[in-house]
């Protein structure tokens, strides 16, 4: 298995401009979380779903940020209008509920908004 | 909510010695505790998990304690080597969801 992928690996972009990152879990999992990761904030988890069902947002910072998972094999994370604090890196992790609760991280996505 | 918090925020420890970090959590429902390792521009990794019907787990150099009544639980590195050198992650589950509740992490530097 190729683990959790995500794209892009890197992303810079302009301030206001429309950002999608993208996730495909594990095949198999059926959790999937979004996270950010920043120096000050640590790591935050902003939306997990569960069988493609979001669980719960109370985490994602505000409206400008949207997050979907059309299909058990992949995730959108949408940020629009992105701005210069949205940097941080995003990373997507999988896990199969029950039992076991081990989330698989994948590499993540540096996103610098200028 | 449940609310876990982790200690200290940094450690620095000579080689060759132990290096112990320790979490808290509030929710006395939270059954399921991993730790992960988060090197350098790399992604966390499970290292070791523990669930409360288990009071100690070992894995080579690496152990994990819980303590349900005081509601905490330690990460035990021994023999402390420089790839050991990361941020640590303690994290908190329950069967009612999947979402882990996580620590803001311990940056441990191996002194050479």
């Amino acid at each position: 298995d190729a683990g959790v992928i995500q794209s892009p690996r890197h992303e810079v972009t302009e301030m206001g401009q429309e950002v999608t990152l993208r996730c495909k879990p594990i095949s198999g999992h059926n959790s999937l979380f979004w996270y950010r990761q920043t120096m000050m904030r640590g790591l935050e988890l902003l939306i997990y779903f569960n069988n493609n069902v979001p669980i719960d947002d109370s985490g994602m910072p505000e409206d400008r940020f949207s997050a979907k998972m059309p299909n058990a094999s992949f995730s959108t994370l949408k940020i629009q209008p992105s701005e210069p604090r949205d940097s941080a890196v995003y990373f997507c992790a999988s896990g199969f509920g029950g039992f076991y609760y081990e989330q698989y991280f994948g590499p993540g996505t540096r996103l610098t908004v200028t | 909510g449940e609310n876990v918090e982790q200690h200290p925020s940094t450690l620095s420890v000579q080689e060759g010695d132990s290096a112990v970090i320790k979490c808290t959590y509030s929710d006395s429902a939270s059954n399921y505790f991993p730790w992960y390792k988060q090197e350098l521009g790399k992604r966390p990794q499970l290292i070791i998990d523990i669930r409360s019907n288990v009071g100690e787990k070992k894995d080579q150099r690496i152990a994990v304690t819980l303590n349900k009544t005081a509601k905490h639980f330690s990460l035990h590195i021994t023999e402390t080597q420089p790839e050991d050198s990361a941020v640590y992650f303690c994290a908190a589950s329950m069967d009612s969801n999947y979402q882990l509740i996580w620590g803001a992490g311990t940056k441990l530097i191996i002194k050479p």
